[in-house]
């Protein structure tokens, strides 16, 4: 069964602290894997990773793919509260001759002012 | 440019009956999908639908089913509503495949009582 794994499920952080978001996945026919922010009830894209070992960057936010481990981390550094929000990470698969995205269950961060 | 629309937003419904929500997606968008996500389980993929036709279909029963129009606009029905069909259904929408950047609906929100 195909599962991805998030890590951790919450956290609570102060304005300004830096924070890794972790992760994992096990699929069949991986293509490629996503983040996504969801602060009240539309997720919205953040990167897309393919590559190994390359870094995606977006302002105080990045992310890398490492494709040996089977794992993503995203980077937050000095945060603010506009980043509280739940972090969705979602692997790209192909099923059946077409693609479908697995997504995580989430990581939950609060930074506090 | 319209974001993605799902109606209702809120509905209550009774063990037994049966639902229809509706999904608008961005202009010139062929690629519909369907999440449902819970606190337990997060956001599980429901169904895809692209030029009418069904592209891939998540592990759902069949009493979740859905469609699309000629205008790209979707619908999905759920039958036989249970207690554990309580969740936050999001649409999805995007250019061409199911995966990769999704524009996702602010979601409807069904209470099963």
């Amino acid at each position: 069964e195909d599962k991805v794994v998030q890590s951790p499920l919450s956290l609570v952080v102060h304005e300004g602290d830096t924070v890794t978001l972790n992760c994992s996945y096990e699929v069949t026919n991986f293509r490629s894997l996503l983040w996504y922010k969801q602060e009240k009830k539309a997720p919205t894209f953040l990167f897309m990773l393919t590559s190994s070992g390359i870094e995606k960057k977006s302002g105080r936010l990045s992310s890398i793919l490492d494709k040996k481990e089977l794992s993503s981390i995203l980077n937050i550094t000095a945060t603010q509260t506009g980043d509280s929000a739940i972090y969705l990470c979602a692997v790209e698969i192909t099923q059946g001759g077409s693609e479908k995205l697995v997504f995580g269950k989430g990581t939950k961060l609060t930074v506090n002012p | 440019k319209a974001g993605v629309t799902q109606t209702p937003r809120y509905l209550i419904k009774t063990r037994g009956q049966q639902v229809t929500l509706s999904c608008s997606p961005i202009s010139g968008h062929r690629s519909v999908s369907w999440y449902q996500q819970t606190p337990g389980q997060g956001l599980q993929f429901l169904f895809e639908y692209f030029s009418e036709t069904q592209r891939n279909k998540g592990n759902f029963p069949g009493r979740f089913s859905g469609r699309q129009f000629s205008n790209s606009r979707s619908e999905m029905n759920v039958s036989t509503l249970e207690l554990g069909d309580s969740a936050l259904y999001l649409c999805a929408s995007s250019l061409l495949t199911g995966t990769g950047e999704l524009f996702f609906g602010e979601g409807s929100r069904l209470t099963v009582l």
